[in-house]
């Protein structure tokens, strides 16, 4: 079964830079025709997508965040990473990690398994 | 940029059909995706490309597209199918989400 579990600091001061990591497990992040992404939650609020890394290393994002947003793989660690630099306030949330199934052709693919989540507060 | 629209909340009568729209443009030229998620918890996906239900979704989930709408679905809803239901869409790469929709079974 696969299970995916976000990791990082619960507190970042605004103007730095917030970093997560998902760790993998039950399957691995090299596979071909999967991708792995991140998505968060702001309090009482819906889903925002941030981006996503697919196993070829290819990276898409959301073009709101794109400017300040890296996603990366770590094959060795079977894990993935967020980094979003300069936060505010604003982007106190849930941020949550998935993995998707790339399916062949445009508007296919579809997130299949979701962390649980963790809350990331920026506050000074 | 690129939206989704689903109506704020839905309330439906345990053992009826409840549907969550969602609409946007050229909708209906892309999959749509629907997550529901209940409180405190993960978002689960619940239909995948219009109207496909991953293993252990029951049945009474479906979806469908018309035009530039698709609809979430559930057929004799239970308590348990209260929660939170997001559509999906994707357009240029990003991952689209709609507003949510508060389903209330009373």
């Amino acid at each position: 079964q696969l299970q995916l579990q976000e990791s990082g600091p619960g507190l970042v001061k605004p103007s730095e830079t917030l970093s997560l990591t998902c760790t993998v497990s039950g399957g691995s992040v090299s596979r071909s025709g999967y991708f792995w992404g991140w998505t968060r939650q702001s309090p009482g609020k819906g889903l925002e997508w941030i981006g996503s890394v697919y196993y070829t290393g290819t990276t898409n994002y959301n073009p709101s965040l794109k400017s300040r947003v890296t996603i990366s793989v770590d094959t060795s660690k079977n894990q993935f990473s967020l980094k979003l630099t300069s936060v505010t306030a604003s982007e106190t949330a849930v941020y949550y990690c998935a993995r998707g199934i790339a399916v062949p052709g445009p508007n296919n693919d579809y997130l299949d398994y979701w962390g649980q989540g963790t809350l990331v507060t920026v506050s000074s | 940029s690129y939206e989704v629209t689903q109506p704020p909340s839905v309330s439906v009568s345990p053992g009826q059909t409840a549907s969550i729209t969602c609409s946007g443009d050229e909708l209906g030229d892309k999959y749509a995706f629907w997550f529901q998620q209940k409180t405190g918890q993960s978002p689960l996906l619940v239909i995948y490309q219009h109207n496909k239900r991953p293993s252990g979704i029951p049945e009474r989930f479906s979806g469908s597209s018309s035009g530039n709408t698709a609809t979430l679905t559930i057929s004799g809803t239970q308590a348990m199918d209260e929660a939170d239901y997001y559509c999906q869409a994707w357009d240029s790469g990003s991952a689209v989400f709609g507003g949510g929709t508060k389903l209330t079974v009373l």
